[in-house]
């Protein structure tokens, strides 16, 4: 299994700043994914971060809003950009060895929650 | 696209056996996982089908049905710490979509 960190665990923001949230792995891993939890809902992903290259964003998310970066294999950030309360929620980071058939196990951080005032 | 539909929330009594179920429609498959969640924490992978049939771990149980777009998961003999949100998640490609959870309620 892999151990994964995350930075900060909450924090309490203004409308118009940025936040980076950090992702840290214990171990290599093939994919890094973010993902975003609003309250009562499910888990929603953002984008997958690619090393060495731009994220793979999913509808709706774009990379001014949410850029990404994912400098090595177990490391990863994501900025939540020009925060509005709209923006509060859970962000999680989410890793795995998808598609190489080794292993069909994703593992998530503990999240990172994000208010927004 | 992909659609995945499971209840919203049930309740069950501890030492019972409850069962949740999971429907979907998606335009690929390459398996479908089962996650718990805890109020305020990161889910945890419980299983994962890719072939039809019944896979056992414990306590759990989870079955998929290719044909049918189905699946479920058991829960026997439960306790109150069993008490959370179940996620469903269909992997159409390489990455998962989820469900939006059912909420199991466990009382004495």
């Amino acid at each position: 299994s892999a151990v994964i960190s995350q930075k900060p665990s909450r924090d309490i923001c203004q409308r118009g700043t940025s936040l980076t949230i950090q992702c840290q792995v214990d171990s290599q891993v093939t994919m890094m994914f973010w993902y975003r939890q609003q309250p009562g809902q499910s888990l929603t992903l953002i984008a997958t971060a690619n090393q060495g290259s731009e994220a793979t964003y999913e509808s709706g998310f774009v990379i001014d809003k949410f850029p990404i970066s994912r400098p090595n294999l177990t490391f990863s950030t994501l900025t939540v950009s020009n925060m509005s309360p709209e923006d509060s929620s859970i962000y999680l980071c989410s890793v795995g060895n998808i598609g190489t058939g080794t292993d069909n196990e994703q593992f998530f951080g503990p999240g990172t929650r994000l208010t927004v005032l | 696209g992909q659609n995945i539909d499971q209840p919203t929330e049930m309740t069950a009594t501890e030492g019972a056996i409850v069962q949740i179920n999971c429907t979907y429609q998606t335009s690929g498959f390459n398996g479908l996982f089962w996650y718990q969640q805890h109020a305020g924490e990161a889910p945890t992978f419980l299983s994962y089908n890719v072939l039809d049939g019944l896979e056992e771990k414990g306590r759990f149980s989870s079955f998929l049905s290719r044909s049918k777009g189905y699946s479920y998961l058991l829960l026997k003999e439960l306790q109150m710490k069993d008490s959370a949100s179940y996620l469903c998640a269909v992997r159409g490609s390489y990455i998962p979509t989820f469900g939006r959870g059912t909420s199991l309620i466990v009382h004495p």
